[in-house]
């Protein structure tokens, strides 16, 4: 069963850069596609962006030019930087991975989930 | 690119069947099947219920059931328990390579 983690500072000031790293364990992070998804309190989900364990990488339009995605498959680990952030950033931050063989490209197994406060 | 329209709330009574619906337009709903609906219970990650319109993954009970009619795909939860209260979001794939959640519905099971 594969387990995700994220982990990252909770608590980021305005115009810097928010930083998390989703740690996978019980499974590769080889052969499948890894995602970014965030809540804000109170609020829905919003799609952040996917990335293949090769390295390709597809953002949210409303986020592509604040935001990047790797992955490290030594450490079998994805990380998610956003730049210039601000309070409207302040979310729960999820990683969750991509069901294999589906065009719906469906996540079947998340983190708990990482709070990040933008905040002076 | 817009959220896809959820009903903020739903309710029914325990037994009964309840359905969700999750409005899109031509370039994400109407385009594929490849709608996915997602269980998220207070304070927790959210599960996935549904994938490509009408697939159930390993567990999931057979009492959920996924459709779609031109834009507009739908979540039925038959038997209707109270540990299906929850938030449950749909999701879609857009013709800009994208992907896009409705902004939730809130199930009450009365």
């Amino acid at each position: 069963q594969v387990q995700l983690q994220e982990s990252g500072p909770g608590l980021v000031k305005p115009s810097e850069t928010l930083s998390l790293t989703c740690t996978v364990s019980g499974g590769s992070i080889s052969g499948y596609y890894w995602g970014w998804i965030r809540q804000p309190p109170g609020k829905g989900l919003e799609w952040i962006g996917y990335v293949y364990y090769s390295g390709s990488t597809n953002y949210n339009p409303s986020l592509k030019s604040r935001v990047t995605i790797s992955v490290d498959t030594s450490k079998n680990q994805l990380s998610l930087k956003m730049r210039s952030v601000t309070a409207a950033d302040t979310a729960v931050y999820y990683c969750a991975r991509v069901k294999y063989g589906s065009g719906s490209y469906p996540l079947d197994s998340w983190g708990q989930g990482a709070l990040v406060t933008v905040s002076s | 690119q817009s959220a896809l329209t959820q009903p903020a709330s739903v309710s029914g009574s325990p037994g009964q069947s309840i359905t969700i619906s999750c409005t899109g337009t031509s370039s994400d709903v109407g385009s594929y099947n490849y709608v996915s609906w997602y269980q998220q219970h207070p304070g927790k990650a959210p599960k996935l219920m549904i994938y490509d319109v009408g697939k159930r993954p390993s567990g999931v009970s057979d009492r959920f059931s996924g459709s779609k009619s031109g834009n507009t795909a739908s979540l039925t939860i038959s038997g209707l328990q109270a540990q299906d209260e929850a938030d449950y979001y749909c999701s879609s794939y857009t013709i800009s390579s994208t992907w896009v959640f409705g902004g939730g519905t809130k199930l009450t099971v009365l």
